[in-house]
């Protein structure tokens, strides 16, 4: 059975980065032709999606954050990464990462504050 | 704002029937039959009912179907039951340009 899990601080400075780790389990990374993503849901409010890989690599983000968001993928540990830089307040937000079509992972709180 | 439009909440009584719609454009559910939908029940991580318009995951129950005409996608849940008083969010590929949509979430409440 397919998991997914999401690991990193969660708590980030104004103007820092933001760095997440989601690590599969029960399945390979680069089975078929499956896109990974990471969706956001800040508190009391509806989810974003943030942006997607596969695992050759190729990455579609949203337009909203897309000057300040990479995604990479490493199919050797069978994770994928989530990097948001130049964080504010408006970045404070459960952080989902998924398969396209698939299981999500649990979620991780991710607070912006000094 | 989002890019999908669904109505903010949603209601009905144990054993009837209910229908969310979602509202999207020519760009997204008009032309591509990749649209899905979301359970998501407080404190918990969303959960897929339906993907691909109207496929169920194994293990969704039946009572849960879904249907496009158009612009517009629909979630139905038959013969309502209280657990399935949740979140729902309906999603759509969007193309190579903006990929992902989502909707804003219908809160369904069982009377």
């Amino acid at each position: 059975q397919l998991q997914l899990q999401e690991s990193g601080p969660g708590l980030v400075k104004p103007s820092e980065t933001l760095s997440l780790t989601c690590t599969v389990s029960g399945g390979s990374i680069t089975g078929s032709s499956y896109y990974w993503a990471w969706i956001r849901q800040p508190p009391g409010k509806g989810l974003e999606w943030v942006g997607s890989i596969n695992y050759s690599g190729n990455t579609y983000y949203s337009p909203s954050l897309k000057s300040r968001v990479t995604i990479s993928v490493d199919t050797s540990k069978n994770q994928f990464s989530l990097r948001l830089n130049s964080v504010t307040a408006a970045d404070t937000a459960v952080y989902y990462c998924a398969r396209h079509d698939g299981p999500w992972g649990r979620g991780a709180m991710v607070t912006v504050s000094s | 704002q989002s890019a999908l439009t669904q109505p903010p909440s949603a209601s009905g009584s144990p054993g009837q029937s209910v229908t969310i719609s979602c509202t999207g454009t020519s760009s997204d559910i008009g032309t591509y039959n990749y649209v899905s939908w979301y359970q998501q029940h407080p404190g918990e991580a969303p959960k897929l009912m339906i993907h691909d318009v109207s496929k169920r995951p194994s293990g969704v129950p039946d009572r849960f179907s879904g249907s496009k005409s158009g612009n517009t996608a629909s979630l139905t849940v038959s013969g309502l039951q209280a657990e399935d008083e949740a979140d729902y969010y309906c999603t759509s590929y969007a193309g190579i340009n903006n990929f992902v949509v989502f909707g804003g979430g219908t809160k369904l409440t069982v009377l």
